[in-house]
C-alpha cells in the first residue's frame, strides 16, 4: 500500500534564507511523485513532479524537489523564500504499478516565511 | 478555459438531508476524482472514475455515491448527510498515468 508522512506539521522560514519541505514515502515499485500548494480557501495547485530520470526537478515559482531512492524522500526546496511562499504544502505520491492514477497524499505542512 | 468547476461553493445540511456536489472539467481529462480534505488528516480519496463509464471506490466511499455524467462531468451525492461529513471537498481531473491532477475551487459542506 502506499503512503506518504510529511514529519514536519510546521516550517518557519526567514525571508530570503532557503527554504526545505521534507516527505517521505513508501510505495511497493517506482513511484510517481508530487508537491501542491494551497493557499487560504483555495483548491491545490500542482507544484511539480517526479516521474522518471533527473532526480532533480525543477518547477513553479523557482521551487525544485530532489527524488532520492534510497531514502525514499523527495523534498521540496527552494533557495530563497518570499513571504507569499506561505502556504499549505502537500507531498503526494502515486503507484503506477497499482493499476490506477490515484494520488496519496500526506497530512501537509504549513509553510511560514517571516519578513 | 475554467479548468475544474464546482458548485456550490458552501453548503449547510441539516443531518438526515440530501444534495449532490457537481464538477465539470474543459481539460478533456479522461478521469476524474473526489477528495474530502480535513484538518490534519490531507486529502483522502472518496471516489474516482478513471474513464466515462467507469467509477470506483476510494479511500472513504461511504455515505457518498458518485456519477459519471459524461466525460467532463462528475457528480458527488450524500444520500443521507451526517454530521462526520462536515469537511471540504474537491473535485480533481486528470489525463492519466503519470500526469498531474487538477483541482477545483471546493466546496465547504456543514452539517449540523
Amino acid at each position: 500500500a502506499q503512503s506518504v508522512a510529511q514529519p514536519e506539521d510546521q516550517v518557519n522560514v526567514a525571508e530570503g534564507n532557503p527554504l526545505t519541505v521534507k516527505c517521505t514515502y513508501s510505495v511497493s515499485g517506482n513511484p510517481y511523485l508530487f508537491w501542491y500548494v494551497q493557499y487560504p480557501n483555495r483548491g491545490l495547485q500542482f507544484l511539480l513532479k517526479y516521474i522518471t530520470g533527473d532526480n532533480l526537478v525543477k518547477g513553479s515559482y523557482g521551487f525544485e524537489a530532489e527524488f532520492n531512492k534510497s531514502q525514499t524522500s523527495f523534498h521540496l526546496k527552494k533557495p530563497s523564500a518570499l513571504v507569499s511562499d506561505s502556504a499549505l504544502y502537500f507531498c503526494a505520491v502515486s503507484d503506477p504499478e497499482a493499476g490506477a492514477n490515484n494520488l496519496f497524499f500526506g497530512t501537509g505542512t504549513r509553510l511560514t516565511v517571516i519578513p | 478555459n475554467a479548468g475544474v468547476t464546482q458548485t456550490p461553493k458552501f453548503q449547510v445540511l441539516k443531518t438526515g438531508q440530501s444534495m449532490t456536489l457537481q464538477c465539470a472539467q474543459d481539460m478533456n481529462h479522461n478521469s476524474m476524482y473526489w477528495y474530502r480534505q480535513d484538518p490534519g488528516m490531507g486529502l483522502r480519496l472518496i471516489y474516482y472514475s478513471a474513464s466515462e463509464g467507469t467509477t470506483d471506490k476510494g479511500e472513504v466511499p461511504n455515505g457518498y455515491n458518485v456519477s459519471r455524467l459524461n466525460k467532463r462531468e462528475f457528480s458527488l451525492r450524500l444520500e443521507s448527510a451526517a454530521p462526520s461529513q462536515t469537511s471540504v471537498y474537491f473535485c480533481a481531473s486528470s489525463g492519466g498515468r503519470g500526469y498531474e491532477q487538477y483541482f477545483g475551487p471546493g466546496t465547504r459542506l456543514t452539517v449540523t
